[in-house]
């Protein structure tokens, strides 16, 4: 299986501030044949479900805001909030779906400093 | 609108099978690369894939729980139906059943929480 890691474990950002967060695979999620990176980034807030935000590494789902962002190729990838605000208080997970067996990352906790 | 719900029973006992159920609706899983799977999270971890059914009927485990599991579907009652033999208390989690069409998991039913306790 692939195995996908994700730091830091926790992070505080001041409203407005930049956010990073990082996510690496086991083994690389890049398909050759069309160039696409096998990867999401969720957020779960407390007592919802996980939403998609970006998927293809980078590709923004309907209606995320432009503030969320996604990067990164191969191995290690990265999602960025521009200017957190309140409601981005969450837990971010990265997510391979390269392999039959998706994965995902320990998650990565966002609050405000 | 694509929705999906998630249901079952919310406390069994160790050893016992669970069953639960997903039901959803707005699209229909005979289409061409559209796949439901269930997903678990156990309170304050992180998401656990489980199983995975496919528009053709192809169906994937977890490595970790393969021997445990059983994904099925009912096309005509747009349903998804998840067997877990003899569940644990590690097994208790809220389950999420979610749709994938061709990249990764765009819809996701709200959970089923289930307690696994003698």
């Amino acid at each position: 299986d692939i195995v996908m890691t994700q730091s830091p474990d926790s992070l505080a950002v001041s409203l407005g501030e930049r956010a990073t967060i990082n996510c690496k695979s086991s083994q690389s999620v890049l398909y050759s044949s069309n160039n696409k990176n096998y990867l999401a980034w969720y957020q779960q807030k407390p007592g919802q479900p996980p939403k998609l935000l970006i998927y293809w590494a980078s590709t923004r789902e309907s209606g995320v805001p432009d503030r969320f962002s996604g990067s990164g190729s191969g191995t290690d990838f990265t999602l960025t909030i521009s200017s957190l605000q309140a409601e981005d208080v969450a837990v971010y997970y990265c997510q391979q779906y390269y392999s039959t067996l998706p994965t995902f990352g320990p998650g990565t906790k966002v609050d405000i400093k | 609108q694509v929705t999906l719900r998630e249901s079952g029973p919310a406390l069994v006992k160790p050893t016992q099978t669970l069953t639960l159920t997903c039901t959803f609706s707005g699209f229909s899983l005979s289409t061409s690369g559209m796949c439901v799977s269930w997903i678990r999270q156990p309170p304050g971890k992180a998401l656990e894939w489980l199983a995975r059914i496919d528009w053709d009927d192809d169906k994937y485990y977890s490595t970790s729980l393969k021997t445990r599991l059983t994904i099925s579907k009912d096309t005509s009652k747009n349903q998804v139906v998840l067997t877990m033999t003899n569940m644990d208390p590690v097994d208790t989690a809220t389950y999420y059943c979610a749709r994938k069409f061709v990249d990764a998991f765009d819809i996701w039913g709200q959970g089923t929480m289930v307690t696994v306790s003698s």
